[in-house]
């Protein structure tokens, strides 16, 4: 059965310090992947995608993700932290194949701690 | 991205009543529509896809006589939740679908049920 694992439940990070969210995933193919993030009591909003081509994909709000498939990997990455970033961060995966059910399948999520 | 509302918002409510819970896609006609649900620090478990003009695809779990489904138009899905209890208590998000590359989808802001 797919599966997607984010093995760190909780990172603290200092304000302008660099961020590494991990996400790996079992599947029978190499699945969509995506980064979603949710502020308390909000809705998810959509950071990047991952399809196909370039393993490096750019998102909003100055993150990426690189997509390793020998590690079945898609780790989430941001260069300098905002005190704005702190939010809960779920990587999710979806099908390629239409099996006709394309609902998500989300980690654990990853709550970020940003300290000034 | 694509526009989801949700409504209402927060809804507190008796046990035994039922609730209603809006979701519409503002931007785009969704065949299919998801319907999510979380706990308190946990992530999003997939309740029931919600197709347009048929009936809804329950999870295993889900009881699909106390969580109804409407999905009359294309876009918007209602779940009903019927004879509520405090332990239906959480917070139910709804996602569509934009069908395509991907089959990105795109999330409401959530409802906060609290049933006493």
């Amino acid at each position: 059965a797919q599966s997607v694992t984010q093995p760190d439940i909780h990172i603290t990070v200092s304000e302008g310090a660099s961020l590494e969210l991990r996400c790996n995933y079992s599947y029978g193919a190499t699945p969509y992947l995506f980064w979603y993030v949710q502020s308390p009591g909000q809705g998810l909003q959509l950071l990047l995608k991952y399809f196909s081509g370039d393993t490096l994909v750019q998102g909003i709000k100055g993150f990426e993700a690189e997509f390793k498939r020998s590690q079945s990997s898609f780790n989430l990455r941001k260069p300098s932290v905002h005190w704005s970033d702190a939010a809960e961060y779920f990587c999710a995966v979806a099908p390629r194949v239409d099996t006709g059910r394309r609902a998500l399948t989300f980690g654990s999520g990853t709550r970020l701690q940003v300290q000034p | 991205g694509a526009v989801v509302s949700q409504h209402p918002s927060r809804v507190i409510c008796k046990s035994g009543t039922s609730v209603k819970i809006e979701c519409r896609s503002l931007d785009f006609q969704a065949t299919t529509m998801f319907w999510y649900r979380q706990f308190p620090k946990q992530s999003l478990m997939l309740m029931a896809t919600s197709n347009e003009g048929s009936k809804a695809t329950y999870e295993q779990g889900v009881e699909k006589d106390k969580f109804l489904i409407n999905h009359a138009s294309l876009t918007l899905s209602t779940l009903t939740v019927t004879s509520a209890h405090p332990e239906d208590s959480s917070f139910y998000i709804c996602s569509d679908r934009k069908a395509g590359l991907g089959d990105t989808q795109y999330f409401g802001p959530g409802t906060r049920l609290t049933v006493l």
